[in-house]
């Protein structure tokens, strides 16, 4: 039968405010981390990474934490802006060079 | 610095022909990695390439393979096309062990 698409969670804010999005990460091996955005007919675009001897990372704008004990990731976007509307993907190495394991993804809506 | 280039950006094969989609990396990247991406599966590793050696493979079917050369750039070819096949092929490049770039990817059609 036909595959049923992923209901990829959504995540709805009001431009200005601050977002937060989640990340699960699955093996403990891993010891590098990247957030990636990707908007509608383009290839995921590097946001920001994290290495497993941090808890926390800041650019601009943006805020990477990890919590290694539950195995959580998380990406905070301060003064949200309609350009941030996009889909925005975790993925962890695994513990390996080259092969990222990606989660399923959260979509994130500015509204204006 | 140019980015990840892939192309063709867009194709439409018929079931049973074969596919050859090309990957030119960062400029000094070494490493190669492809993704399929489709709504049912998200995006999922297919393999990587370093120094023209494939060093990590995913668990998709032999039908799937890649080289890359000697100026790393890549190609992967896809044969005996099924319509589970149609979905964004993405190619991102890395220098060593860091962020992966990632191309704008092929968007394969199997009709």
């Amino acid at each position: 039968g036909e595959s049923v698409g992923l209901h990829l969670p959504t995540l709805s804010v009001q431009e200005g405010d601050n977002s937060i999005i989640n990340c699960a990460y699955s093996n403990s091996a891993s010891d590098y981390f990247i957030w990636y955005k990707q908007e509608s007919g383009k290839g995921p675009q590097f946001i920001i990474d994290i290495r497993s001897n941090m808890d926390k990372r800041q650019g601009q704008r943006v805020t990477v934490l990890l919590n290694k004990t539950v195995k959580h990731l998380s990406l905070q976007i301060a003064a949200t802006q309609p350009g941030d509307s996009a889909v925005y993907f975790c993925a962890e190495n695994g513990g390996s060079q080259g092969n990222l394991i990606f989660g399923k993804g959260t979509k994130l809506s500015v509204k204006p | 610095k140019a980015g990840v280039t892939q192309t063709p950006r867009y194709l439409i094969k018929t079931r049973g022909q074969q596919v050859t989609l090309s990957c030119s990396p960062i400029s000094g990247h070494r490493s190669v990695s492809w993704y399929q991406q489709t709504p049912g599966q998200g995006l999922q590793f297919l393999f990587e390439y370093f120094s023209e050696t494939q060093r990590n493979k995913g668990n998709f079917p032999g039908r799937f393979s890649g080289r890359q050369f000697s100026n790393s750039r890549s190609e992967m070819n896809v044969s005996t096309l099924e319509l589970g096949d149609s979905a964004l092929y993405l190619c991102a490049s890395s220098f060593q062990n860091t962020e992966a770039f990632f191309g704008q990817g092929t968007r394969l059609t199997v009709v």
